[in-house]
């Protein structure tokens, strides 16, 4: 079955700065990979998604892009703002009727005022 | 609109006990998913309800946890026996209508501790 593998694990930065979280996975047959972001006693929340026939997506100060050659994708978060400090969630989809999201262990953000 | 709720927001039982967790999904979404997360974990797919389609039952970790889907809307999820490893949240997401559409939505989780 898929696998995704998340890093890093917890990451700090200043207020103003880009954060980049980075995810690889397995199965070549994954279309779809989106972004969660999980506050302290919530559900994760999507807050971006890109389709295997896109390279790159942008919303705001939030970017994703795909690489299916290597089997990696990146989220970028610029300008960062305390309020992005949270658990961030990457996930890949196994093609098929099921859709079932494989996720990954999750990075810890920080952003230090 | 309302999202995805989910009761109890918490619950305590004892070990060998049974528990119901509720789901009621986005009202209109068609495919309905369980999954477990553990303290400090990713989350772990559980069970998959789409439309009268027969449940992918492929992530339940043992033949404790069962689930149900009444009417093609609320679900509920049955542990059986419940045992210390199963304390974790418990959350449960709905996604839309339509055969190019992958956006799960989340509850906000139920945080099932075992004593």
């Amino acid at each position: 079955g898929e696998n995704v593998e998340q890093h890093p694990s917890t990451l700090s930065v200043q207020e103003g700065d880009s954060a980049v979280i980075k995810c690889t996975y397995s199965d070549s047959a994954s279309n779809y990979f989106p972004w969660y972001k999980q506050e302290l006693g919530k559900g994760p929340q999507l807050i971006i998604d890109i389709r295997s026939n896109v390279g790159e997506k942008k919303d705001q100060r939030i970017a994703v892009t795909l690489n299916k050659t290597a089997k990696h994708f990146s989220l970028h978060i610029t300008e960062t703002q305390p309020e992005d400090s949270a658990v961030y969630f990457c996930a890949a989809s196994i093609t098929g009727s099921a859709r079932q999201l494989t996720f990954g262990s999750g990075t810890q953000l920080t952003v230090l005022p | 609109g309302a999202g995805v709720s989910q009761s109890p927001s918490n619950k305590v039982t004892e070990k060998g006990k049974d528990v119901e967790l509720r789901c009621d999904p986005i009202s209109g979404h068609t495919a309905l998913y369980w999954y477990r997360q553990s303290l400090g974990q990713g989350l772990e797919f559980l069970i998959y309800f789409q439309g009268n389609s027969a449940p992918d039952k492929s992530g339940l970790p043992s033949d404790r946890f069962s689930a149900e889907r009444t009417g093609g809307s609320v679900s509920t999820l049955t542990i059986q026996r419940t045992q210390q490893e199963d304390s974790a949240v418990y959350l449960c997401a709905s996604s839309p209508r339509g055969a190019i559409s992958y956006e799960q939505y989340f509850g906000p989780g139920t945080r099932l501790t075992v004593t």
